[in-house]
């Protein structure tokens, strides 16, 4: 099965910075790939898709790129409510992968 | 608007068999479009696909869990559901049923609140 790998695996930013994290895959994926936020004790929500492409209602702060075997999430200027766990997924055929996580916590 | 229920005990004895139901509603589990997914979270630790049903019944499962899980659906209660048989500790975690878009964006984007599930005597 294709792995996937994000780092950093935690890392600590002002309100206002620009944060970015990466997803690698084991091996070509295309651009099937998602991002999730996770806010403790909540359900993940999807923040992007097709590893661009923002889902319905997501802020424009965030925005991903990428294809292939790297792929990255950004987040152009912190807000409080975003400091949250973030995964990404990819779909290129069962079985379906997450990325180990990426906890963002405020400095 | 689409939203998704699980449901089912809280805790479940080493040995027995976890099930767990989501109920769908706003929307029919009858669509072509989508599959039908659980997803579960053990305390601090990150997520772990269980497996994907699509309502004509075709399953896909995670190689790992592949010998003890089944997900079934059923289509007049617009519900599918989650067996885990043979539950250890390891199996208690936050158990989630996910709606994925399949043939087009290939991502889960409606989750149900989560069903924490306890493995213990």
């Amino acid at each position: 099965a294709i792995q996937l790998t994000q780092s950093p695996s935690s890392l600590s930013a002002f309100v206002g910075d620009r944060v970015t994290i990466t997803c690698r895959a084991s091996q070509g994926i295309g651009s099937v790939l998602a991002w999730y936020q996770q806010i403790p004790g909540k359900a993940p929500k999807l923040l992007i898709y097709d590893a661009s492409t923002l889902e319905s209602g997501v802020p424009s702060r965030f925005s991903g790129s990428g294809s292939g075997t790297d792929f990255t999430l950004t987040i152009s200027i912190l807000q409080p409510e975003d400091f949250a766990t973030y995964y990404c997924q990819h779909f290129n055929g069962y079985p379906v992968t997450f990325g180990q996580g990426t906890r963002l916590d405020m400095k | 608007q689409m939203q998704l229920q699980e449901s089912g005990p809280g805790l479940v004895k080493p040995s027995e068999t976890l099930s767990l139901t989501c109920t769908v509603s706003g929307g029919s589990i009858s669509s072509s479009s989508y599959h039908w997914g659980w997803i579960r979270q053990p305390p601090g630790k990150g997520l772990e696909w269980i497996g994907n049903i699509y309502y004509g019944g075709a399953t896909y499962y995670n190689p790992s869990l592949k010998s003890r899980v089944t997900i079934s659906v059923d289509i007049s209660k617009n519900q599918f559901a989650l067996k885990l048989s043979s539950v250890t500790a390891a199996d208690t975690a936050v158990y989630y049923c996910a709606r994925l878009w399949y043939n087009w964006n290939y991502a889960y984007d409606y989750w149900g609140r989560g069903n924490l599930v306890t493995v213990s005597s």
